[in-house]
């Protein structure tokens, strides 16, 4: 069974660095073609995605946002981490983190984790 | 472009097809996938790489595409089925993803 959950602070300031946690269960990240993706949703808005870890160390990052972004995994302990410098309350949304199985759905997101509320106000 | 287009709104009576498109230009020779996300909960992959639907998504729900424009169709459309929903592409040349703005499908 796959699981992700995503974890970190609920609150920071403006120009703070965010930093989160997405800890899974269920399949490796050393697995050929497994990845794992950050995606964000403002209060009422659409998704956007952030960025991308693929079992290889490739990093992906969104266009828009990846001179400040910064994701990294740790497979012994079943953990993506995310980074995100600067943050201003624009930022201010829920963060999910997403698997994907490149083999199973080629680049699409077939498990979410509940996602995590962040709010950025001084 | 790495901008995918979708209405905002679609309505539909339950039992009637309901039919949401998304177009963008990378769409011409990308694949793409659509998620339903209803309130408070986590999006769902319903439809993948155009047309293929994952394991326990129910055959009502179909995909997909051509030109630049991929097409999500529910058939025999339930209230259970009223939902946000938002396509993906994926740019193999540039490596990124990105989502359309989302339809709010209504089912009344």
């Amino acid at each position: 069974q796959v699981t992700l959950r995503e974890s970190g602070p609920a609150l920071v300031k403006p120009t703070q660095t965010l930093t989160l946690t997405c800890t899974f269960s269920g399949f490796s990240l050393s697995t050929t073609g497994m990845c794992v993706s950050w995606i964000r949703q403002p209060p009422g808005q659409a998704l956007e995605w952030l960025a991308r870890i693929d079992w290889d160390d490739d990093k992906h990052y969104s266009t828009s946002l990846k001179t400040r972004l910064s994701v990294s995994k740790d497979t012994s302990n079943n953990q993506v981490v995310l980074t995100m410098t600067n943050m201003s309350p624009v930022d201010t949304g829920t963060y999910f983190c997403a698997r994907t199985n490149t083999y199973d759905y080629g680049s699409g997101l077939d498990y979410w984790g509940q996602g995590t509320l962040v709010t950025v106000s001084s | 472009s790495d901008e995918l287009t979708q209405p905002p709104s679609v309505s539909v009576s339950p039992g009637q097809t309901a039919t949401i498109t998304c177009s963008g230009d990378k769409l011409g020779s990308e694949y793409a996938w659509w998620y339903q996300q209803k309130p408070g909960q986590s999006p769902v992959l319903v439809i993948s790489q155009d047309s293929q639907r994952p394991s326990g998504i129910p055959e009502r729900f179909s995909g997909s595409s051509s030109g630049t424009t991929a097409t999500l169709t529910i058939s025999g459309t339930q209230p259970m089925d009223e939902a946000e929903y938002y396509c993906q592409a994926w740019d193999s040349s540039s490596a990124y993803a990105f989502f359309g703005g989302g339809t709010k499908l209504t089912v009344l």
